[in-house]
């Protein structure tokens, strides 16, 4: 079974502060993960994914296998990555079926 | 490119009544999802399709049924709705089995 999680509902940091979102995954294969962000008002869409290790909006994801996570951090919060994050990972054989762990929701006080 | 598009926006719903939510892509892709987002919980997965013709069920599917006559189209039926219907609904899709999901506006569903 696959399963991820993510620890905190609610994180608040202050603008210019650094922040990290935790991820902790469980697959017994080769998992794919990706962040995903829902800003208010808008529809989920894709942050970032581990295979392509590139950072988008300043956030970057390192997956640790040994640790089984996949945190996003960002070293400089801004008030506009206010936000939901989804975690989620997705498996090579059961169809592209992906598992979101409850989400954290983001709040970078000015 | 209008990519996912999900009708309604919202609907409001009689305990025993049923209602279809439209979702269709534009962007030819096989594998479509049906999620339900529930406050402060993750996407459940509903139904799923990896291509025309071919359904199958998710983590939570009781009460709900999906068809996949077209590539572009992927519609979620309720029947008989329950309070416990009320939630978000989301459509999605991805063109390969771990590409990344493309997700629809989401349709806002109570039941009363």
């Amino acid at each position: 079974a696959q399963r991820v999680t993510q620890p905190e509902k609610l994180l608040s940091v202050f603008k210019g502060a650094p922040v990290e979102l935790k991820c902790n995954y469980s697959y017994s294969g080769s998992p794919e993960l990706f962040w995903y962000v829902q800003y208010s008002r808008q529809r989920l869409q894709l942050l970032l994914r581990h295979i392509s290790r590139e950072s988008i909006k300043g956030f970057t994801a390192d997956l640790n296998k040994g640790e089984t996570s996949f945190h996003l951090k960002k070293p400089f919060a801004q008030e506009e990555d206010s936000a939901m994050y989804y975690c989620a990972l997705s498996g090579r054989t059961n169809a592209g079926k992906s598992t979101f762990g409850d989400g954290t929701t983001l709040t970078v006080k000015p | 490119n209008a990519g996912v598009t999900q009708t309604p926006k919202f609907r409001i719903l009689k305990i025993g009544q049923s209602m279809t939510l439209q979702c269709t892509q534009d962007m030819n892709h096989n594998y479509m999802y049906w999620y339900r987002q529930d406050p402060g919980m993750g996407l459940k997965l509903i139904y799923y399709s990896v291509g025309a013709g071919i359904t199958d069920k998710g983590e939570v599917p009781n009460g709900y049924n999906v068809s996949r006559s077209t590539t572009e189209d992927f519609p979620l039926r309720l029947e008989l709705a329950a309070p416990s219907q009320t939630s978000v609904y989301f459509c999605a899709s991805r063109d390969r089995d771990n590409s990344p999901l493309h997700f629809g506006n989401g349709t806002r569903l109570t039941v009363t």
